[in-house]
């Protein structure tokens, strides 16, 4: 039982490289969110897709772009890297609608990265 | 907006006392879930336990049991017995932030002392 898989686990990059983080899950939900995760400040929603076909910003999106490839997949990619943008970076997924509220949310192993 | 507070930045405890950790929380909404997650340092986070806001019986879950306050707004987490296995950083969380997503409190960084 795979649930949320993100690739990779830890990057270096130089400033002003671009780079694609991958998300996939297997559990079917039509939700899926890209976090990222600074000391002090929490998780923090940088995009969102309610649905395939479908993506919005969340609370920090500047400097990325989203992707979302098919139900299972949704890829978060930095452009023009950034020292600002190291972080620990999180893939979700939920289930939403009608009769599935809960509003829990599964989440992917984590991806550091580091731009120097 | 929903707001999450967590006014502990870091606990420390030893092991097998029991330990609260606090969190606030503004919304608009009437019917919702509160949840807390840990992430130990493997870095996954891990939902603990969630609470459901119309019910009005406190969650438990093992040794983690919530004291949830609806008119306070106020949602705490406590851990009895604790263990070292415990040492985490503990995220409160409800829903917003898009899609039904979950906006997350700052954290706090629980540590177990032998």
């Amino acid at each position: 039982n795979a649930g949320v898989t993100q690739t990779p686990k830890f990057q270096v990059l130089k400033t002003g490289q671009s780079m694609t983080l991958q998300c996939a899950q297997d559990m079917n939900h039509n939700s899926m969110y890209w976090y990222r995760q600074d000391p002090g400040m929490g998780l923090r929603l940088i995009y969102y897709s309610a649905s395939e076909g479908t993506t919005d910003k969340g609370e920090v999106p500047n400097g990325y772009n989203v992707s979302r490839l098919n139900k299972r997949e949704f890829s978060l990619r930095l452009e023009s890297a950034a020292p600002s943008q190291t972080s620990v970076y999180f893939c979700a997924s939920s289930l939403r609608g009608i009769g599935t509220s809960t509003r829990e949310l599964f989440f992917g192993e984590g991806s550091r990265l580091t731009v120097l | 907006a929903q707001t999450v507070t967590q006014s502990q930045p870091e606990m420390s405890v030893q092991e097998a006392e029991t330990v609260t950790l606090s969190c606030t929380y503004d919304t608009s909404e009437n019917n919702y879930y509160l949840f807390w997650y840990k992430q130990p340092p493997s870095r996954q986070m891990i939902l603990v336990i969630r609470q459901e806001a119309y019910k009005q019986q406190n969650a438990t879950e093992n040794r983690f049991s919530v004291n949830f306050q609806k008119a306070a707004k106020s949602f705490s987490l406590k851990i009895s017995d604790s263990q070292l296995g415990d040492t985490a950083m503990y995220f409160c969380a409800l829903p917003g932030g898009g899609a039904d997503g979950l906006t997350f409190g700052k954290g706090t960084h629980l540590i177990i002392q032998p």
